[in-house]
């Protein structure tokens, strides 16, 4: 593994269907983030974890359920899907949360969701 | 509320220079980072400002004016590996990110 990587790549799904998106990273950050892009909308992040062990509410995350039991991974849990939560979904990480250049944010290939 | 202000879309032409604008409005302000994402990819990280004045890195130079809550994106030589969008990105003051739409640059030969 180099970097982040996340699966499924792409997934559609039945709206009620439980549904989990995995995140590894092999870079030892202690920072992951969840973020979904929506068209015409910036980035929105969902759940982040600035270490293992711990996790936050980010601007969005209503329907959506985060655990971060190691440094490496960070799944990403919709309990119940629906419709509104067709996205991409990018999963990224940094080493560290706080500020400066060398915290810039490593981001995963994406899974594109689709909900129906 | 915070806001994060960047054109939709932009049009260039190979070779030319283009200036890309971003205002933001945040809840403080712990940097401001510039990200390429060509379509159907990942963001990656391209600059950062954390103090007012012109950061350059070969075609590419980023600028910050924190009074006026202002940067650009400054790419010069045009490419057509160019053409993508770019985000900005500002570090609020709980260090998240708080991110614009993106501009969708367009390069024509």
């Amino acid at each position: 593994i180099a970097g982040i990587t996340q699966a499924p790549t792409s997934q559609i799904l039945a709206a009620g269907r439980r549904m989990t998106l995995r995140c590894t990273q092999d870079m030892r950050h202690n920072a992951m983030y969840w973020y979904r892009q929506d068209l015409g909308l910036g980035l929105r992040l969902i759940h982040y974890s600035n270490t293992a062990g711990t996790t936050g509410k980010g601007e969005v995350p209503d329907g959506y359920s985060v655990s971060r039991a190691n440094t490496d991974d960070f799944p990403l849990t919709l309990a119940s899907a629906v419709p509104s939560q067709t996205s991409v979904y990018f999963c990224a990480s940094s080493d560290s949360a706080g500020g400066g250049s060398y915290n810039e944010q490593f981001f995963g290939p994406g899974t594109r969701l689709t909900v129906l | 509320g915070q806001n994060i202000d960047q054109p939709t879309e932009m049009t260039a032409t190979e070779g030319a220079i283009v200036q890309i604008n971003c205002t933001y409005q945040t809840s403080g302000f712990n940097g401001l980072f510039w990200y390429q994402q060509h379509a159907g990819e990942a963001p990656t990280f391209l600059s950062y400002n954390v103090l007012d004045g012109l950061e350059e890195k070969g075609r590419f130079s980023s600028f910050l004016s924190r009074s006026k809550g202002y940067s650009y994106l400054l790419l010069k030589e045009l490419q057509m590996k160019d053409s993508a969008s770019y985000l900005c990105a500002v570090s609020d003051s709980n260090y998240q990110l708080i991110w614009g739409a993106g501009t969708k640059l367009i390069i024509k030969p």
